[in-house]
């Protein structure tokens, strides 16, 4: 049973491009999460998603982020115009409910050049 | 607004020594509390949960936790600390809010020979 899967692990973008972050979340799980880790501090909450809904966006800025889970295929976190503070790792998890836990990727390391 | 205090960015032991990790929640709700470890360049692991029940909850790699609702705490211990426990802890709680899970700033623990 694979665990949550996220590509690429490492990111390299040029400040004003486009960064695509994929997610496949455990099989059986309808429940995806993103957060963005900074160094030396904690996960921040972004988005999460059931299939094809957004349940809660509150950590979303409000510009340049988006994410989606569609029915078939992977969830995707999409940062458009990057800029060198979207540098960061940013993780996945999934769940099968909301009171299991979360299991966690292995994280994509964006770099903003 | 609902958040996670852990106390001690950093800590230290020898190994063989307790192992002593603090967190606090504030949700008014009944909690869902989780501690995660997480190593270097890797995704978090969930260690243990606290749903309802015992308070008293016992995870892998010999870690276990106590929900206090007095003290709206639910600490980390190990007895014996070992090399390999070298890593980063993170607490969490689910709390008021269904959609997400929040978590702190975690504590770096390091295990002195």
């Amino acid at each position: 049973n694979a665990g949550v899967m996220q590509n690429p692990r490492h990111l390299v973008r040029r400040r004003g491009q486009e960064a695509r972050l994929r997610c496949s979340p455990m099989k059986g799980h309808s429940h995806v999460y993103w957060y963005r880790q900074l160094p030396e501090e904690g996960l921040k909450f972004m988005v999460y998603l059931q299939k094809e809904n957004i349940i809660d966006e509150s950590g979303m800025p409000k510009e340049r982020f988006s994410a989606e889970f569609p029915k078939e295929g992977p969830s995707i976190l999409r940062i458009q115009q990057v800029v060198r503070g979207d540098s960061a790792a940013y993780f996945c998890a999934s769940s099968p409910n909301s009171e299991s836990g979360l299991f966690f990727g292995s994280g994509t390391q964006l770099s903003v050049l | 607004a609902q958040s996670v205090t852990q106390l001690g960015s950093h800590v230290s032991v020898s190994e063989g020594a307790l192992v002593l990790l603090r967190c606090n929640y504030s949700s008014s709700v009944p909690p869902y509390l989780f501690w995660y470890v997480q190593y270097p360049n890797q995704g978090l692991q969930l260690l243990l949960k606290y749903t309802t029940g015992a308070t008293l909850v016992k995870g892998i790699n010999g870690f276990e936790a106590e929900f206090k609702k007095s003290e709206t705490s639910f600490h980390l211990t190990k007895p014996s600390a070992h090399m390999s426990d070298a890593a980063e802890y993170f607490c969490a709680d689910r709390g008021s809010s269904a959609s997400k899970i929040i978590f702190g700033s975690g504590t770096r623990l390091s295990i002195r020979p």
